[in-house]
């Protein structure tokens, strides 16, 4: 079955170090995103892509990036953590641009910056 | 510009009663909204959502919900609550004019007991 993952499922850094966080699809979706769940503020969008080579800035996105290298994948990095992006982060990917489709979620990663 | 909004940060419900999740939104445009459900240490999963047509829409395990353009509402109801649909429960908005992406509400919690 189709499916989307996170690696790792839990992680603490320090603050200042650089963080990759995973996100690997297998429905071949053209869309991905990620989001950070805080409690009172629900999902906020960090960045998305809608294709390969395409990136894009979501509400959220300073001290994050992202590339997209190929449909499968979309690697979310920290530049240089801070205590405010302790978080839990959700990747998601839908089919199409019409917005007509729903995001399929992966499990989260919960980040500690300690 | 898009919003939504979920009055209520927790529903308790006893099992077997109707169970209702209220969603307000504000757009400028035609929406498009949905439903997610997110258990303990899970991604979401999508319930339902309302495109365009009839204004009543049937989701997954027994939701549905209903588009109500007048009051910009979109509250989600289940006849006969059970106790594994105690959860979190997200609804969110999306609009043509800002790329289909997701705005998210902060999330009500749902407690059926028994």
């Amino acid at each position: 079955d189709a499916e989307i993952t996170q690696s790792p499922r839990h992680k603490i850094t320090e603050t200042g170090r650089q963080v990759t966080l995973a996100c690997h699809q297998t429905w071949n979706h053209n869309n991905m995103f990620w989001y950070r769940q805080d409690l009172g503020h629900g999902l906020r969008l960090i960045h998305y892509s809608y294709g390969v080579q395409d990136t894009n800035k979501g509400e959220v996105s300073d001290g994050y990036s992202v590339s997209r290298s190929n449909t499968e994948d979309l690697p979310l990095t920290l530049e240089s953590a801070a205590s405010s992006q302790t978080s839990v982060y959700f990747c998601a990917s839908s089919e199409s641009f019409s917005g007509l489709d729903e995001q399929y979620f992966g499990p989260g990663t919960r980040l500690t910056v300690t | 510009a898009q919003s939504v909004a979920q009055p209520e940060d927790q529903v308790n419900v006893a099992e077997g009663n109707p169970l209702t999740v209220k969603c307000t939104y504000s757009v400028s445009g035609n929406p498009y909204l949905f439903w997610y459900v997110q258990y303990p240490n899970r991604g979401l999963q999508f319930l339902l959502k309302y495109i365009t047509g009839d204004n009543l829409v049937k989701g997954s395990y027994g939701f549905e919900a209903e588009f109500n353009k007048s009051q910009t509402s979109f509250h989600l109801k289940k006849p006969s609550a059970l106790v594994s649909d105690s959860a979190l429960y997200f609804c969110a908005v999306s609009i043509r004019s800002n790329d289909y992406k997701l705005s998210f509400g902060a999330g009500t919690t749902v407690t059926v007991r028994a």
